[in-house]
């Protein structure tokens, strides 16, 4: 199965503040098909997730646009450019290029 | 608009069978796949299956000797069905859309 690992597992913000979060692949995600099926959730306490990011960068309806995905192959990033309330929670990156899908460990966004 | 929403039974003994049934409304069930999903109490999240569109499913390989995943279309539900339930199968267990639109979850206990 591929492995997703995200770094850091917990991450501490001040409101405003740019954060980055790593996911690495154990396994390129490069489909044949030419997609990379790799997406970005957020989970806040006591909700069920949200999908932010899909094939890698395509930020989500709805979704506001500090938020943003880059990355290729094995190596993905998830980018928030100015930390707001609302942002916190549990960070989880998923592949659905190669089964059985994966999600990542998770990263924790706490308020500094 | 889109809702999904997940019933059971919220107590399980262990060795017996888990049946879940997630009622969509405000789409078609042979327009989009739903996919499963859990998440033991604290941790993090699991792909479990998913049914297609035209009605075909995958399973994650950890599962699928356990796990089947049906639908009525005409009543607008999908159905999952999980046996040999042990401890470690106490999750929240949601559906959802293609990970767009997601169900509030269902809180499953298995009990020895």
């Amino acid at each position: 199965d591929v492995v997703l690992t995200q770094t850091p597992s917990i991450l501490s913000a001040t409101i405003g503040q740019s954060v980055s979060i790593s996911c690495r692949s154990s396994q390129s995600l490069l489909d044949s098909d030419g997609n990379t099926y790799l997406y970005w959730f957020l989970q806040r306490p006591g909700q069920s997730p949200q999908r932010l990011i899909y094939l890698v960068s395509n930020l989500g309806s709805g979704v506001p646009n500090r938020f943003s995905g880059s990355g290729s192959g094995t190596d993905f990033t998830l980018k928030i450019s100015g930390v707001e309330a609302e942002d916190l929670g549990v960070y989880y990156c998923m592949q659905a290029t190669h089964a059985p899908w994966t999600f990542g460990g998770g990263t924790k966004l706490e308020l500094k | 608009q889109v809702q999904l929403k997940e019933s059971g039974p919220v107590l399980v003994q262990a060795s017996e069978t888990l049946s879940l049934t997630c009622t969509v409304s405000g789409f078609s069930l042979t327009n989009y796949g739903v996919i499963w999903v859990r998440q033991p109490p604290g941790k993090g999240l699991e792909w479990m299956g998913i049914i297609w569109r035209n009605g075909n499913t995958d399973y994650n390989s950890a599962l699928k000797s356990r796990l089947s995943i049906n639908r009525d279309t005409s009543k607008s539900q999908v159905f999952l069905k999980m046996n040999s339930l042990q401890t470690d199968d106490t999750a929240i267990y949601y559906c959802t859309r293609e990970f767009v639109y997601w169900g509030q979850g269902v809180m499953v206990t298995v009990s020895s």
